[in-house]
């Protein structure tokens, strides 16, 4: 199946200060989306970004199908952006169906 | 907030026992897909239900089972609970294109 790698799977940051976080995976993929983890585990949509770039405040991410990896860039990080992030997939071979594959996902700290 | 339901929240067994958790649809969305979370993983894929019947399954084995209702909310069920099975359980509804699903905020299930 298809294989999601994220890196790093940690970063510390002081508050202000700006990151990338990336993800790669192994095959086409239909489907991608990035999510926040908050400490009671509801994961948060952040984007549905299969190809292209999207921006919502001071997140924005993008995605290269082609070179099969996203990038999610966070500008001027605040406290309340701690919590795990991950990237998530969906092969567009086979019969995916509705399956999303994760990434083990990137664990953010930001200290004020 | 999502609109995605779960309950219970929290949830305590001992092995061997059965559990149901539960899951109310985004309004709108008629499929269903179900996710375990184990400590310090990402999610990995259960199974997947639309119009009432499984359409896709990850490689969990049969003791975990599945049902979609009319009104598209959905229960996990668990036979025979292993310690292994604790976890943080979560759903996510989409529509049947399965372009962006929505999460719920989970239910953690303790096996002692």
């Amino acid at each position: 199946g298809i294989q999601v790698e994220q890196s790093p799977p940690d970063l510390i940051l002081q508050e202000g200060a700006n990151s990338t976080l990336r993800c790669n995976f192994s095959d086409s993929v239909n489907n991608l989306q990035w999510f926040h983890q908050n400490p009671w585990g509801q994961l948060i949509n952040l984007f549905y970004i299969p190809s292209g770039t999207k921006q919502n405040g001071r997140l924005s991410a993008t995605t290269v199908a082609t070179e099969r990896y996203s990038l999610l860039y966070i500008s001027s990080s605040q406290t309340t952006d701690s919590g795990v992030y991950f990237c998530a997939v969906r092969s567009a071979g086979g019969t995916s169906y509705g399956k999303l594959t994760f990434g083990q996902g990137t664990i953010l700290t930001v200290h004020p | 907030e999502t609109g995605v339901t779960q309950s219970p929240t929290h949830l305590i067994k001992t092995r061997g026992q059965q559990v149901t958790l539960r899951c109310s649809s985004q309004s709108g969305h008629n499929t269903v897909s179900w996710y375990q979370q184990a400590l310090g993983q990402g999610p990995q894929f259960i199974f997947q239900y639309y119009r009432e019947e499984e359409n896709g399954r990850g490689n969990f084995p049969p003791r975990f089972s599945g049902l979609q209702f009319p009104n598209y909310s959905s229960e996990l069920n668990v036979n025979a609970l292993e310690l292994d099975d604790s976890a943080l359980y979560l759903c996510a509804s989409s529509f049947p294109t399965g372009d962006t699903q929505y999460f719920g905020p989970g239910t953690r299930l303790t096996v002692l």
